[in-house]
């Protein structure tokens, strides 16, 4: 059982490459997740998609886009990457975002990726 | 000020002591608190998930929560060297659940043979 799959796991880019991070996960959830994890600042979520169909900005949208492409597969673009993008990205998935939080969040192993 | 402060470390204890992990918070809307436990290279795992006041165990690990102080804490008995991890404290309202949970910035933690 895969649970949730990232790729790549390590990418460096230049300024002003662009790139897209891929996601997928077989559990079946309806939810999906974009979080970076920079020291000293915890993790910090990008994006959301709370089912196939709809995406949200979480808190540090900007610079990023995502697409849901079906209920499995959910991407993160970089359209022109900054260094200030330099983290370790996380997809994760639930089976619901709202209400009582009974529906944990199962991350994959991280994309680390460095923008020079 | 963050809305979750979570004492980075890192920790280094000996082969069974009791470790003792700590979170403060300041928004008193939160009501679910989590635990998550990140070994090196690789994503976080829920570990342990309390609803409200009071405490809750599961095995060598108790979580527990005082809302009045707006501080949970962790506690691990008879620390083992598997147990040397990244652990992060989250929390979410019942409405916004995981839409709107906060992290805290983690503690790395050691466990020495």
């Amino acid at each position: 059982n895969a649970g949730v799959t990232q790729t790549p796991k390590f990418q460096v880019l230049k300024t002003g490459q662009s790139m897209t991070l891929q996601c997928a996960q077989d559990m079946n959830h309806n939810s999906m997740y974009w979080y970076r994890q920079d020291p000293g600042m915890g993790l910090r979520l990008i994006y959301y998609s709370a089912s196939e169909g709809t995406t949200d900005k979480g808190e540090v949208p900007n610079g990023y886009n995502v697409s849901r492409l079906n209920k499995r597969e959910f991407s993160l673009r970089l359209e022109s990457a900054a260094p200030s993008q330099t983290s370790v990205y996380f997809c994760a998935s639930s089976e619901v975002s709202l209400g009582p939080y009974n529906s944990p969040l199962h991350f994959g192993n991280g994309t680390r990726l460095t923008v020079t | 000020q963050k809305e979750v402060e979570q004492d980075p470390g890192p920790l280094s204890v000996p082969e069974g002591a009791i470790v003792s992990l700590n979170c403060t918070y300041s928004n008193s809307a939160f009501q679910y608190f989590m635990w998550y436990r990140q070994y090196s290279r690789k994503g976080p795992e829920l570990l342990m998930y309390t609803y409200s006041s009071g405490n809750k165990e599961d095995g060598r690990f108790t979580a527990q929560v005082d809302k009045s102080s707006k501080y949970i804490s962790l506690f691990i008995r008879d620390s083992q060297p598997s147990d040397s991890a990244t652990y992060l404290c989250a929390m979410s309202d019942g409405i916004q659940g995981a839409q709107k949970l906060v992290f805290g910035q983690g503690t790395r933690l050691t466990i020495n043979p």
